[in-house]
């Protein structure tokens, strides 16, 4: 039972267009979703959040959108530039202190931004 | 600023072989976590760790255990290594409170053979 979808394995876009990257979860428990970004060969990087109070957090050219009633995130990238090429990892949690908030992570989408 | 440290960065075994994988952090997160990521798919929580002395399992624990000694050091050790087990390990850390995301370390990819 994937908890956290991402249904786009792969997106390629033009520089300097708009990436946008979705991610749907099930679980209703989930209030702080995230999103991690992972070159090859290194571990994921932290790259922005948003908490369940919040529609929408912005930090500089990415915004996270976070859709509760359809429980549907997204990440737009804007403009897209060629160091965006990586993988992009959707992850979720709920505030359970005993569980030690654990991240749960969709599959990723692979973003190549052409020159 | 080290952060979060794993060794070995390749490692291949046999089938029926034991290893450790290492971990350590040195940002003093009381929080630490062990993932497996498999090809086109996302990270699987094997084994977390909230504190030295406390651990609990994750979504995939069959095949591995853990210890949490100190802070700084959280190992996960294979005991009888399957061709399943061929992954990239990651080792993440997070501080006890808010709710920030976690640090990585830069992997450990395991073929079994």
């Amino acid at each position: 039972d994937q908890q956290v979808k991402q249904n786009s394995p792969s997106l390629s876009v033009q520089e300097g267009r708009i990436s946008i990257l979705n991610c749907d979860y099930t679980n209703s428990m989930f209030d702080y979703f995230l999103w991690y970004k992972k070159y090859p060969a290194e571990g994921p990087t932290f790259l922005i959040s948003i908490s369940s109070i919040k529609d929408k957090n912005e930090d500089g050219r990415f915004t996270v959108f976070l859709n509760k009633s359809a429980k549907h995130l997204s990440l737009h990238i804007v403009p897209s530039q060629p160091g965006d090429s990586a993988v992009y990892f959707c992850a979720a949690s709920a505030m359970i202190k005993a569980a030690g908030n654990k991240l749960t992570f969709g599959g990723g989408t692979r973003v190549l931004v052409k020159p | 600023n080290a952060g979060v440290t794993q060794t070995p960065k390749f490692r291949i075994l046999k089938i029926g072989q034991s290893m450790t994988l290492q971990c350590a952090q040195d940002m003093n997160h009381n929080y630490m976590y062990w993932y497996r990521q498999d090809p086109g798919m996302g990270l699987k929580l094997i084994y977390y760790s909230v504190g030295a002395g406390i651990t609990d399992k994750g979504e995939v624990p069959n095949g591995y255990n853990v210890s949490r000694s100190t802070t700084e050091d959280f190992p996960l050790r294979l005991e009888l290594a399957a061709p399943s087990q061929t992954s990239v390990y990651f080792c993440a850390s997070r501080p006890g409170q808010g709710r920030a995301g976690y640090t990585f370390g830069s992997g450990t990819r395991l073929t079994v053979v």
